[in-house]
């Protein structure tokens, strides 16, 4: 059971780099790890997604250690658009049901002017 | 690509009726959507797992009977709930998957906003 553990709030200013870690120490070996972004009254943007060691794309980056036991999203030079619910999935949706599909608390990201 | 639509994007219904919500891939053809319910503030809770010409999927304590899913094409699923009552009010977010990278990713629709009075 591929549960995550994130922090509930984070903040920071405009410009700098925010780096939101997710703990999921029970990971499977089939487990992929992806990252959304939510704003308010909307659904889910996927933001990442990665197995092991380092993926990046245009809009961010994922640190993966080698034991998998924790991921780390990294966005670079925030802006205030970025302000949003951050959330972290583990798991293969080719397993069937909500234990492939928890989504945890998410961090709720707020940039600051 | 990888665009799921809903429709409608809010509605507003009395208590004891049913509401259809429609969700769409755009752009590519999923063969399994998911059905999710958001509660403000709240993180999204899965309801249950659609898959093309198969009955869909649901999770422990949401009533199939209460809440219909159809998943009758590789682009549509619709999620009817039926006699719907105050407490049914909630954000509903339907999204289909395609394979990604070596995995199968998610697509989110932009939600459904359902308030019942």
């Amino acid at each position: 059971l591929a549960k995550t553990t994130q922090p509930i709030s984070m903040d920071s200013y405009e410009g700098q780099e925010v780096n939101i870690t997710c703990s999921h120490n029970n990971i499977a070996t089939n487990d992929y790890i992806t990252w959304y972004q939510q704003f308010p009254s909307q659904g889910p943007r996927f933001i990442i997604q990665g197995y092991k060691t380092k993926v990046t794309n245009e809009v961010a980056s994922l640190f993966i250690p080698a034991d998998r036991k924790s991921s780390t999203l990294s966005l670079p030079r925030v802006s205030l658009s970025d302000t949003a619910v951050y959330y972290c999935l583990v798991g293969d949706i080719r397993g069937a049901g909500a234990n492939n599909l928890f989504f945890g608390t998410g961090t709720r990201l707020t940039v600051i002017p | 690509g990888a665009v799921v639509s809903q429709h409608p994007s809010r509605v507003i219904c009395k208590s004891g009726t049913s509401v259809k919500i429609e969700c769409r891939s755009l752009d590519f053809q999923a063969t399994t959507m998911f059905w999710y319910r958001q509660f403000p503030k709240k993180s999204l809770m899965l309801m249950a797992t659609s898959n093309e010409g198969s009955k869909a999927t649901y999770e422990q304590g949401v009533e199939k009977d209460k809440f219909l899913i159809n998943h009758a094409s590789l682009t549509l699923s619709t999620l009817t709930v039926t006699s719907a009552h105050p407490e049914d009010s909630s954000f509903y977010i339907c999204s289909a998957n395609t394979l990604g990278q070596g995995a199968d990713t998610q697509y989110f629709g932009p939600g459904t906003r359902l308030t019942v009075l």
